[in-house]
């Protein structure tokens, strides 16, 4: 099984620029999330998705939308990317969050700077 | 603001050594987890322990949960330098589907 997968793992974007970032789990989960992580912060949640069909606000989801396209994806959209946004971005996946107790299952992160 | 500060920020011991990490957090919670995180690569889950549990053992790991004083411990025991990572704690809010981590402890293990 793949797991988790995110991509791309690297990109360069200029300020304004547009993009997504796709995340596929094979692992049947119910619960999908992104967070962003910058030295020294830890990862903070930026957007999750308790079920297919819905999708909800994290710690910072200014800047960003999402979409749950089916049960197996989570993309993550930068509709004008700021140098702000410069971080390292997760994904993340779970049987079903909160109080099923399971663990989160992470990609291995797309690196992002922008200029 | 985040939910879990770990605490130390950073840690250097010696192979053989003990480890301890702590975790503060601030709401009610239905479970913390232990994360790790090697440099460059994504987290990976070591231990998760109920909001009625006390404490947990896995091989190496001892994880203790006060709920009164909203705090957890991680012990690393006998350590090894391939124990060298990021340790971060996260918790799961009653109800709720957030999973929202701390900023993490430094480990490295000298040899």
């Amino acid at each position: 099984n793949a797991g988790v997968t995110q991509t791309p793992k690297f990109q360069v974007l200029k300020t304004g620029q547009s993009m997504t970032l796709q995340c596929a789990q094979d692992m049947n989960h119910n619960s999908m999330y992104w967070y962003r992580q910058d030295p020294g912060m830890g990862l903070r949640l930026i957007y999750y998705s308790a079920s297919e069909g819905t999708t909800d606000k994290g710690e910072v989801p200014n800047g960003y939308n999402v979409s749950r396209l089916n049960k197996r994806e989570f993309s993550l959209r930068l509709e004008s990317a700021a140098p702000s946004q410069t971080s390292v971005y997760f994904c993340a996946s779970t049987t079903l969050g909160g109080a099923d107790n399971s663990p989160l299952h992470f990609g291995n992160g797309t690196r992002l700077t922008v200029t | 603001s985040q939910q879990g500060e770990e605490d130390p920020q950073a840690l250097s011991i010696q192979e053989g050594e003990n480890a301890t990490m702590n975790c503060s957090y601030k709401t009610s919670i239905n479970n913390l987890q232990w994360y790790r995180q090697n440099s460059g690569r994504g987290l990976v889950h070591l231990i998760l322990i109920r909001s009625n549990e006390r404490e947990k053992h896995s091989g190496r790991l001892r994880v203790t949960l006060d709920t009164s004083k909203k705090s957890s411990s991680l012990l690393i025991t006998a350590s090894r330098a391939a124990d060298t990572a990021s340790y971060f704690c996260a918790t799961d809010a009653w109800g709720g589907f957030k999973t929202i981590f701390g900023a993490g402890t430094r480990l490295f293990v000298k040899a």
